[in-house]
């Protein structure tokens, strides 16, 4: 079975710029969750989609939104990017049942504002 | 709100003797999962176990075991028999009331030195 992609792996901005992300989960995983992970906050959760619909948001300010389609496929997106939104973004797919104890994440990407 | 607790910024162990990672978690939830992940500096992060706050016997995978003491309401990691590969950032995580997402601590860095 193959893994979580994510696409760019690295990708660097300019301020004020908008940014767009992308998550394919493992064959068969109807959940996405996305995380941020920087040295100062550590790994903070910023949502999670299943089948299409957004279940759960984390503590991030409108300018993060993201999306599924209906092959499970997620995108992220971040916009007016600020100097520190440079993280590394995660993404994780599970099978989508409370409660699972599947979570596998991607590679990430490593994303940096100048 | 949970709290994921790990204490050890930084441990170094020699190669072959096993290692403890340390993790106390806060929580109010009854029913709760506990998990680790390994994340090399690559950035991917690795499901080395989890464990549920109703399982009676402690999780093992491997070289990893989960030594879950729910009264102090810990859930430290044991790796056996270390190996330089094992080197890498170490996170403890809980899902959280929704169950959807995780809540991570800061992390332990491991190093194994020959």
């Amino acid at each position: 079975k193959a893994g979580v992609t994510q696409t760019p792996r690295y990708l660097i901005k300019t301020r004020g710029q908008q940014v767009t992300l992308s998550c394919s989960p493992i064959s068969g995983h109807r959940s996405v969750s996305w995380y941020q992970q920087t040295p100062g906050q550590g790994l903070q959760f910023l949502f999670e989609y299943f089948s299409e619909t957004q279940r759960n948001k984390g503590n991030f300010p409108g300018r993060f939104s993201g999306r599924q389609f209906s092959n499970s496929r997620s995108e992220m997106n971040v916009s007016t990017l600020e100097l520190g939104d440079s993280a590394l973004y995660l993404c994780a797919s599970s099978p989508g049942l409370r409660g699972s104890n599947e979570q596998f994440f991607g590679p990430g990407t490593r994303l940096t504002v100048l | 709100a949970q709290k994921i607790t790990q204490t050890q910024p930084g441990m170094f162990v020699q190669e072959k003797e096993a290692v403890t990672l340390d993790c106390t978690y806060d929580t109010s939830d009854q029913s709760y999962g506990l998990f680790w992940y390994k994340q090399p500096s690559s950035g991917e992060m690795i499901f080395l176990i989890y464990q549920g706050s109703y399982d009676e016997q402690n999780a093992t995978e491997g070289r990893y075991s989960l030594n879950f003491q729910k009264a102090r309401k810990s859930a430290n990691l044991v790796i056996s028999a270390s190996q330089l590969g094992d080197s890498a950032m170490y996170f403890c995580a809980m899902r959280d009331a929704s169950g959807y997402a995780l809540n991570f601590g800061k992390g332990t860095s491991l190093l194994v030195t020959p």
